[in-house]
């Protein structure tokens, strides 16, 4: 089946440093999506992302949508105490059969 | 608005008890979706619905059944819990595709 291979699984920031993770697979897709999880709570929409090559902003978030339609990244700059959390792509093919699937996540922790 | 409402927060379970996750949101969504998310997993589609009167089959339907009688509600029954079926469970709603989804807070089953 679709699979959606997240990386890192976990890294360790340091308040004002950029952070980088990506999400691949060997499917192509026509919508790719960003969620952020904080403990103990659901998944909250960051970015959305519809057409290939599409690169998109939200504060200090930027995604793009691969130009091939297999991947996605998401960069967070100047990164700050609140950006823990763990991290999810999610991704869905076309159609009306297209339902969504998710990445196995980036777990973002404070360095001690 | 008060969003996607999930009851109870927690619950624990004996093997072979049946009960029901409640999601009602308020937001007139024809999109309803149930997922569970175990340890260092993405999150996995049980069923989903998109519009009252009709449900489908996600990835991991085996075990729980659903019903969507009215827009608002979406409840999940197990029929006869396992010891498999402790996870934690999301409802989601959106306003018609799987899209840009919206998360309730979750129910923590652990089922003995």
């Amino acid at each position: 089946g679709q699979q959606l291979n997240q990386s890192p699984q976990s890294m360790f920031i340091q308040e004002g440093e950029d952070v980088s993770m990506n999400c691949t697979s060997s499917s192509i897709f026509n919508t790719w999506l960003w969620y952020k999880q904080d403990p103990g709570e659901g998944p909250v929409l960051l970015i959305a992302l519809y057409k290939a090559g599409e690169l998109t902003s939200n504060g200090r978030l930027t995604a793009q949508f691969g130009i091939t339609r297999k991947d996605s990244f998401l960069n967070i700059s100047a990164s700050i105490p609140s950006d823990v959390g763990i991290y999810f792509c999610a991704a869905r093919g076309g159609g009306s059969q297209g339902n969504l699937i998710f990445g196995k996540g980036t777990k973002l922790s404070v360095k001690p | 608005n008060a969003g996607v409402t999930q009851t109870p927060k927690f619950q624990v379970l004996k093997t072979g008890q049946s009960m029901t996750l409640q999601c009602a949101q308020d937001m007139n969504h024809e999109y309803m979706s149930w997922y569970r998310q175990d340890p260092g997993m993405g999150l996995r589609l049980i069923h989903y619905s998109v519009g009252a009167g009709i449900t489908d089959q996600g990835e991991v339907p085996n075990g729980y059944n659903v019903s969507r009688s009215t827009t608002e509600d979406f409840p999940l029954r197990l029929l006869s819990a396992a010891p498999s079926q402790t996870s934690v469970y999301f409802c989601a709603s959106s306003l018609t595709s799987p899209n840009e989804q919206f998360f309730g807070p979750g129910t923590r089953l652990t089922v003995l």
